[in-house]
């Protein structure tokens, strides 16, 4: 079936540094990939999306080109704030789903301290 | 416009038990899928609905339940509450169903099981 990895956290940063963080995935179709957002106490919150090849979504700063030769879809960012504290979960849906399901990576936790 | 509603926020219920949850979808939205989020297991996909039909569920057994009324809100229920039942479950929903839509994540409502 399909999955995404992620490398696992928590990162840890000062503020102004760069942040990347790996998404790797396996699909057997040609799926659309996301990133999300999670902040304490609260659900979830689209920050980009990318739905074919050599796409490149952006949104706030981050930015995560879709890999189609490497199935990657890693997420950057030049100059991280505190504000940017969370956990980041990479994801995809597939064409052949039919559907809205969504499978996500198990979750980066970054921390940005001052 | 206002953004997924899901209450309760908090729930702490008893093994053997059972409960419900309900998900008001943003206005004009007709799709709603639920995840359950642990911190062993991740966030995964439970189900969706789309026109009042299920169109697509995850790997949970049949203790997991949901529907959707003509409005779109969603309920799901779980009978025979576990201990590991204890989750976030989270509510989105999206305008059409299809790899490309975006979804839109609720608060989450958290239960707890003892």
């Amino acid at each position: 079936g399909d999955s995404v990895t992620q490398m696992e956290g928590p990162v840890t940063l000062s503020e102004e540094a760069f942040l990347t963080i790996n998404c790797t995935y396996t699909a057997t179709g040609y799926p659309s990939l996301f990133w999300y957002v999670q902040y304490p106490g609260e659900g979830l919150q689209l920050l980009l999306k990318a739905t074919k090849a050599d796409d490149k979504g952006s949104n706030k700063g981050f930015e995560a080109t879709y890999r189609k030769e490497t199935t990657s879809f890693h997420l950057e960012k030049g100059s991280v704030q505190v504000s940017d504290s969370a956990v980041y979960f990479c994801a995809l849906t597939e064409i052949k789903a039919a559907g809205n399901k969504l499978t996500f990576g198990g979750g980066t936790r970054v921390l940005v301290k001052p | 416009k206002a953004g997924v509603t899901q209450t309760p926020r908090y729930l702490i219920k008893t093994r053997g038990q059972q409960v419900t949850l309900s998900c008001s979808p943003i206005s004009g939205h007709r799709s709603v899928s639920w995840y359950q989020q642990t911190p062993g297991q991740g966030l995964q996909f439970l189900f969706e609905y789309f026109s009042e039909t299920q169109r697509n569920k995850g790997n949970f057994p049949g203790r997991f339940s949901g529907r959707q009324f003509s409005n779109s809100r969603s309920e799901m229920n779980v009978s025979t509450l576990e201990l590991g039942d204890s989750a976030l479950y989270l509510c989105a929903s999206s305008l059409y169903r299809g790899d490309r839509n975006e979804q839109f994540f609720g608060p989450g409502t958290r239960l707890t099981v003892l």
